[in-house]
């Protein structure tokens, strides 16, 4: 089946640095990329969505300019947390669309900002 | 309201055991609908669509009343491999692939 390869899995960092997610479709061509956070006991949360060559669309509530995301190719998307904070720690995780409600998670990258 | 709600458990039951999920959803236009499993700090995983008309895979049926705006998902015979999260999933409208989760209800199975 079609794979998302996700990295880093784990990042620890101080605070106001800022810290790269990069998600990966290996056998696919990802067109949509969603991007998701998850607080600990609580739902994932659609941050952004992501179509490749264009700007991503940003939910309510989420700062663009601090969760840039970049989806230059149909294989490789990201999502940068800019100077990160405590707050800021959680569970991201992307998913790649072929369409068709056909998603593919990526494992996920757990942020802890000290 | 929350677009998609679910009693977050967790429901404890033992191997063998039959245990069902509830989950509701607001958005009337809602046009596709998911089980999810979640391990713990793991990448969610597709465990089954969820039609009108119902569906079974193995222990598992998942059921849709569009009228109540409810989902179900039914587990037979548990296995302590079925603790987890289990997630109920919408598609928000038409022409997207926008999922919308529930929190997840929590199942730990004991021997």
């Amino acid at each position: 089946g079609a794979v998302v390869s996700q990295h880093p899995s784990r990042v620890i960092c101080k605070s106001g640095t800022s810290v790269k997610i990069e998600c990966r479709s290996l056998d696919f061509q990802a067109t949509t990329m969603f991007w998701y956070r998850q607080f600990p006991k609580q739902s994932l949360m659609l941050m952004a969505t992501s179509n490749e060559g264009s700007k991503a669309t940003y939910e309510q509530g989420v700062e663009k300019d601090k969760f840039l995301i970049n989806h230059a190719s149909l294989t490789l998307s990201t999502l940068t947390v800019t100077s990160a904070h405590p707050e800021d720690s959680s569970f991201y995780i992307c998913s790649g669309s072929t369409g068709r409600e056909k998603l593919f998670f990526g494992s996920g990258t757990q942020l802890s900002v000290l | 309201r929350k677009e998609v709600e679910q009693d977050p458990g967790p429901f404890n039951v033992p191997e063998g055991a039959t245990v069902a999920f509830n989950c509701t959803y607001s958005n009337s236009a809602s046009q596709s609908f998911f089980w999810y499993r979640q391990d713990c700090r793991k990448e969610p995983k597709l465990l089954m669509s969820v039609y009108s008309s119902g569906n079974e895979d193995g222990r598992f049926t998942a059921q849709l009343n569009r009228a109540s705006q409810y989902i179900s998902l039914l587990i037979r015979d548990s296995k302590l491999s079925d603790s987890a999260t289990y997630l109920c999933v919408v598609v928000g409208s038409y022409n997207t692939d926008k999922l919308i989760f529930g929190t997840g209800t929590r199942l730990q199975v004991f021997p």
